[in-house]
Order: C-alpha cells, then sequence, then structure tokens
C-alpha cells in the first residue's frame, strides 16, 4: 500500500524558516517523481513544486521561487521541502503528491498534509 | 499559464439522482486532464485521468468525458459519500500544473 506521511509543520513567523518532510513506503521510491502542493485555508489547490527521481529536474512555482527549495533522499525514501523567507500568504497545508508512473504526470497518491502557519 | 475555470461553484443534487460538472481549459490541454476528489479534512483523492480513465477502486458511477478545452465529470447515481469539492487538473503543459478552483458537490 502507497502511504505518504509529511511532517514539519508548525507556526512561524514572517521571514523564517521551515522544512518539511514526506516519508514514502509502500512503492519504489526512487522511481516516480514527486510534488508538494499547498492548500491555503477554505482555498483551492496550488501547485508548489516537482523534483525527478533521480533530481535531475526541479521545477517550482513562481510563488516560491528563489524562497524554497525541494530535494528528496532516495536513500531513506523521504522528499524534502526546505521553506525559507516565509510569508503570511505561504500559510496552507502543504502536501506531498507521487506522480504518476509515465509522463505526462498526474498525481496519483497524497499524504495527509503538514499545516505551515505564517504569523507574527 | 493554463487557467482552469470550473463551473458551477456549487452543485445541489439530491442522492440517487446524477451530477455533471464542468471543467475548461484557458488552451487546449489535449486529453491530460485529472479529477480528484475532497472530502473535509482528507487529502484530494485521484478520480480520472486521461480525461475518461477512472484510477484504481474508483466506482464506475463515476465517469469523465472530453478533451481539448472542454471536460465534464458525471456521477450516474449519487450516493451519500460523494458530496465533496472535485477539482480539475491539467498535466499537459507543465510547469506549472494548474488546478481548478473546485466545484462543491452539496446534498439537495
Amino acid at each position: 500500500e502507497v502511504q505518504l506521511v509529511e511532517s514539519g509543520g508548525g507556526l512561524v513567523k514572517p521571514g523564517g524558516s521551515l522544512r518539511l518532510s514526506c516519508a514514502a513506503s509502500g512503492f519504489t521510491f526512487s522511481s516516480y517523481s514527486m510534488n508538494w502542493v499547498r492548500q491555503a485555508p477554505g482555498k483551492g489547490l496550488e501547485w508548489v513544486s516537482s523534483i525527478s527521481s533521480s533530481s535531475s529536474y526541479i521545477y517550482y512555482a513562481d510563488s516560491v521561487k528563489g524562497r524554497f527549495t525541494i530535494s528528496r533522499d532516495n536513500a531513506k525514501n523521504s522528499l524534502y521541502l526546505q521553506m525559507n523567507s516565509l510569508r503570511a500568504e505561504d500559510t496552507a497545508v502543504y502536501y506531498c503528491a507521487r506522480s504518476g508512473a509515465n509522463v505526462p504526470y498526474y498525481f496519483d497518491y497524497w499524504g495527509q498534509g503538514t499545516l505551515v502557519t505564517v504569523s507574527s | 499559464e493554463i487557467v482552469m475555470t470550473q463551473s458551477p461553484a456549487t452543485l445541489s443534487v439530491s442522492p440517487g439522482e446524477r451530477a455533471t460538472l464542468s471543467c475548461r481549459a484557458s488552451q487546449s490541454v489535449s486529453s491530460n486532464l485529472a479529477w480528484y476528489q475532497q472530502k473535509p479534512g482528507q487529502a484530494p483523492r485521484l478520480l480520472i485521468y486521461g480525461a475518461s480513465t477512472r484510477a484504481t477502486g474508483i466506482p464506475a458511477r463515476f465517469s469523465g468525458s472530453g478533451s481539448g478545452t472542454e471536460f465534464t465529470l458525471t456521477i450516474s447515481s449519487l450516493q451519500s459519500e460523494d458530496f465533496a469539492v472535485y477539482y480539475c487538473q491539467q498535466y499537459n503543459n507543465w510547469p506549472p500544473y494548474s488546478f481548478g478552483q473546485g466545484t462543491k458537490l452539496e446534498i439537495k
């Protein structure tokens, strides 16, 4: 069974940093691209970042480019999102999501999410 | 960037009836369109990919159609567990991946 479990969310002040983690199990993590998607309170889904299976290709939404860094450790079956210079508008539940097996990619499995609150 | 527009924002339907949700892309996305269901406090769940292919374990009452810029998700006979928010997503031209704003399906 595919499982994705996020952690690392919490309350942080504007300008602060936070590192999110996503622990994957039930599939060959190193064979799949992975993604972060966020959802502000009461709002819709917003794609944040994607990373290919070997970390060769990395993409960011314009809203986070230069502030967030996606990475992965295939030996630890883990995905990360380093978030710096956080703003109030970054407040959201952050989901990690697995890309489907073939290009072009949809997101076939999602974690339960971790809440990030940016407030003074 | 491709903009996805869903309609209506809220749809009120009685259990057992059919629900039809629409999604429009600002430019062609071929058949690279997915639908997700999200219940309160839960993560999104993949329902449909490739515009019309049901994901693993999705009941046959869910069907998707369309290509290019116009897409439809149909739920043939609504069950109580189907009342949720539904999002479409294009994955043809990325980055960025883009989602619609969602349609809330509520009990009439």
